[in-house]
């Protein structure tokens, strides 16, 4: 079956540090990659994706590229801030047929914690 | 436009009790999911609507969780009794359709406590 793993958290850095939480995944077939963050006290919300191989996914300076090679979808950031504390998962979906079409398998999440 | 909603927002039941959650899904959103998160883990999918029609639910435990979605549109998931192990925050999610690379919409979850 599907499957997402994350690097161990929790992670803590400094502001303006550079980020970088990995991801790697088991799928059949090829499949749409997300990362959703959830910011303390609030649901989880799409941060970005990338739909098929090569793709590069970038929303508030955040950046993910999808490597088929390596099964990979490390999450970046050049300049981390205060305010990008959160919890981070990655996620995958099949894009087409299978058991396991449209539904979101996650990784066990990454806690950042970012002081000033 | 108006998010996912969900109700309530905190629960604490006993065990042996039942427990009902409601989800209302974003307008015009066909699919409906329902997620449980466990602390420190990733939410897993327990039930995917498609309109009113259940498309997966192999990881619902049909002996104690029932879910149904009225006329396709608000959905609420049932659990009779409940045990310990299913503390954790039910998540709901809409999206457009079926298709992988749509982004899904969660609401806050309802966090349930079982003691």
């Amino acid at each position: 079956g599907n499957s997402v793993t994350q690097m161990e958290g929790p992670v803590t850095l400094s502001e303006e540090a550079f980020l970088t939480i990995n991801c790697t995944y088991t799928a059949t077939g090829y499949p749409s990659l997300f990362w959703y963050v959830q910011y303390p006290g609030e649901g989880l919300q799409l941060l970005l994706k990338a739909t098929k191989a090569d793709d590069k996914g970038s929303n508030k300076g955040f950046e993910a590229t999808y490597r088929k090679e390596t099964t990979s979808f490390h999450l970046e950031k050049g300049s981390v801030q205060v305010s990008d504390s959160a919890v981070y998962f990655c996620a995958l979906s099949e894009n087409a047929g299978g058991t396991s079409y449209g539904k979101l398998t996650f990784g066990q999440g990454t806690i950042l914690t970012v002081h000033p | 436009e108006a998010g996912v909603a969900q109700s309530p927002r905190y629960k604490i039941i006993e065990k042996r009790q039942s427990v009902a959650f409601w989800c209302n899904p974003i307008s015009g959103h066909a699919t409906l999911y329902w997620y449980q998160q466990i602390l420190g883990q990733g939410p897993k999918l327990l039930i995917q609507f498609q309109n009113n029609g259940v498309v997966d639910d192999s990881q619902l435990p049909k002996d104690r969780f029932s879910a149904e979605r009225l006329k396709g549109v608000d959905s609420t998931l049932k659990i009779q009794p409940a045990k310990l192990e299913d503390s954790a925050v039910y998540l709901c999610a809409s999206s457009l359709d079926l298709a992988g690379y749509n982004e899904q919409f969660f609401g806050p979850g309802t966090r349930l406590t079982v003691l």
